[in-house]
């Protein structure tokens, strides 16, 4: 398997416009996350889906950040308008349960910068 | 909530020194504790998990954790540091769900 996925790996843009994030995670995974990653706050995680289903988005910043998971295969997080203070490295992470925790794998990071 | 502190954000070790990166873990249950490292430009890659087995724990690198209840800690050892080991390291705890939260990272740095 290829590992997590994730387009495009840098992003530049200007403040107010849409950005997409993609994310494609390790086939036959069911779990997928999230995160952001910045000097000023670490690693945060901002949502996780399980099969599909968004279970926890207390982290996503502000209403200005959506998620979504169409299918097993693919996940997107939009930022609608973007700001600079968004700036950041987006982390996409799966992992598959067995009845107890197991590792999460993560792709290689998307930086966005918002000028 | 479940959460971890990692004491120094910047630590510089000589090339064949001991390595000791701290991290305190909070936890209303018993915890799944990780080591995770990230090297440039990199995503994070496991480094060792302990899950309630032994409490000393050995992972890749020749990296090793001691679970140690009584003092909240989970710290990261390795006996002699290697310049390849220059990365950043992230402590992170789980309350037996999938849900992980990491620790705000320490910057390795080894000094030739």
């Amino acid at each position: 398997d290829a590992g997590v996925i994730q387009s495009p790996r840098h992003e530049v843009t200007e403040m107010g416009q849409e950005v997409t994030l993609r994310c494609k995670p390790i086939s036959g995974h069911d779990y997928l996350f999230w995160y952001r990653q910045t000097m000023m706050r670490g690693l945060e995680l901002l949502i996780y889906f399980n099969n599909n289903v968004p279970i926890d988005d207390s982290g996503m910043p502000e209403d200005r950040f959506s998620a979504k998971m169409p299918n097993a295969s693919f996940s997107t997080l939009k930022i609608q308008p973007s700001e600079p203070r968004d700036s950041a490295v987006y982390f996409c992470a799966s992992s598959i349960a067995t009845g107890g925790w197991t590792e999460a794998f993560f792709g290689q990071g998307t930086r966005l910068t918002v000028v | 909530a479940q959460s971890v502190t990692q004491l120094g954000s910047h630590v510089s070790v000589s090339e064949g020194a001991l390595v000791l990166l701290r991290c305190n873990y909070s936890s209303s249950v018993p915890p799944y504790l990780f080591w995770y490292v990230q090297y440039p430009n990199q995503g994070l890659q496991l480094l060792l998990k302990y899950t309630s087995a032994a409490t000393l724990v050995k992972g890749i690198n020749g990296f090793e954790a001691e679970f140690k209840k009584s003092e909240t800690s989970f710290h990261l050892t390795k006996p002699s540091a290697h310049m390849s080991d220059a990365a950043e390291y992230f402590c992170a705890v789980s309350e037996g769900y999938q849900k992980v939260t990491f620790g705000i990272g320490t910057k390795l740095q080894v000094i030739p």
